[in-house]
C-alpha cells in the first residue's frame, strides 16, 4: 500500500542552526512533492513544490531536495528562528491526476532561542 | 483577495444531529477539496469537487457524509447523524487549477467539530 512517512518525533534545535526534516514514501511514482507548514489551530500553508525532474529547490531560507531513487525528500530550514516552530507536512498526489493530496503525519519543529 | 473562508470555526453537535460545514474558496478558484484531521493524526483527503460536480470522493465515508459545490454559493460538507468518532478538524482547500498542473492548494482555517 502507499505510504508517506515523516519522523513523528519532534525535532528540537537551537536558533541559528539548520533544521532538516525527512519525508519517505513507498509505492508512489510522484510527478511532484509538496511541503506545507501547519501552526496549531490553523490550516496548512503551502511552502514549496518540487517536481520529479528537479533535484533541489530553494526559497529564501528553505531548501527542498527530491530523490526519486531513494524515494525521499529532505526539507531544510537554514538559520532557523523561533518563528519557524511549527509542524511541517509533506504531501504527494495519489495518482498524479491533480485531485487528491496524501499527507504525511508531519514533523513538529521546535526552535529554541 | 480574501483567503479560503470556512464557517463555522467551531461546531458542537449531539450524537444523531446533522452537521453542515461551509467553505468559500478563494476568488477565481474552481477546485475545492475537503480534508479531515483527527486528533494527533495527519490530514486525510475526503472529497474533491469542481462547480456542480464531484470529481473524486474516494476518501469520504459512504454513509452519512455528502458534499456539494453548487453553481452559486459555498461548498457544503454535510454529516448526518453524527457520532463521536466524527469529532475532528475539517479543512477545506481550493486551487485555481488541478494540483497536478503545479497549482498548490490554499487551505481555510478549518471547522472544529465536537460531537457530544
Amino acid at each position: 500500500s502507499q505510504k508517506i512517512e515523516q519522523n513523528s518525533e519532534a525535532l528540537n534545535i537551537q536558533e541559528g542552526k539548520t533544521a532538516t526534516l525527512t519525508c519517505n514514501y513507498t509505492n508512489y511514482s510522484p510527478a511532484y512533492l509538496q511541503w506545507y507548514r501547519q501552526d496549531p489551530g490553523r490550516g496548512p500553508v503551502f511552502l514549496l513544490l518540487i517536481r520529479e525532474n528537479e533535484k533541489e529547490k530553494r526559497k529564501e531560507r528553505l531548501k527542498v531536495t527530491f530523490d526519486t531513487t531513494l524515494k525521499q525528500s529532505l526539507f531544510h530550514i537554514t538559520a532557523s528562528q523561533p518563528a519557524d516552530s511549527a509542524t511541517y507536512l509533506c504531501a504527494l498526489d495519489k495518482n498524479n491526476a491533480g485531485n487528491m493530496l496524501t499527507f504525511g503525519g508531519g514533523t513538529r519543529l521546535m526552535v529554541k532561542p | 483577495n480574501a483567503g479560503v473562508m470556512q464557517n463555522p470555526r467551531h461546531l458542537v453537535r449531539r450524537r444523531g444531529q446533522e452537521a453542515r460545514l461551509r467553505c468559500s474558496p478563494m476568488k477565481g478558484h474552481s477546485h475545492v477539496y475537503w480534508y479531515r484531521q483527527l486528533p494527533e493524526e495527519g490530514l486525510k483527503f475526503m472529497v474533491y469537487l469542481q462547480k456542480e460536480n464531484i470529481i473524486d470522493e474516494s476518501g469520504m465515508p459512504k454513509e452519512r457524509f455528502s458534499a456539494e459545490f453548487p453553481k452559486e454559493g459555498p461548498s457544503i460538507l454535510r454529516i448526518q447523524q453524527v457520532v463521536r468518532g466524527d469529532s475532528a478538524a475539517y479543512f477545506c482547500a481550493s486551487s485555481q487549477k488541478e494540483t497536478g498542473s503545479g497549482g498548490e492548494q490554499f487551505f481555510g482555517p478549518g471547522t472544529r467539530l465536537t460531537v457530544l
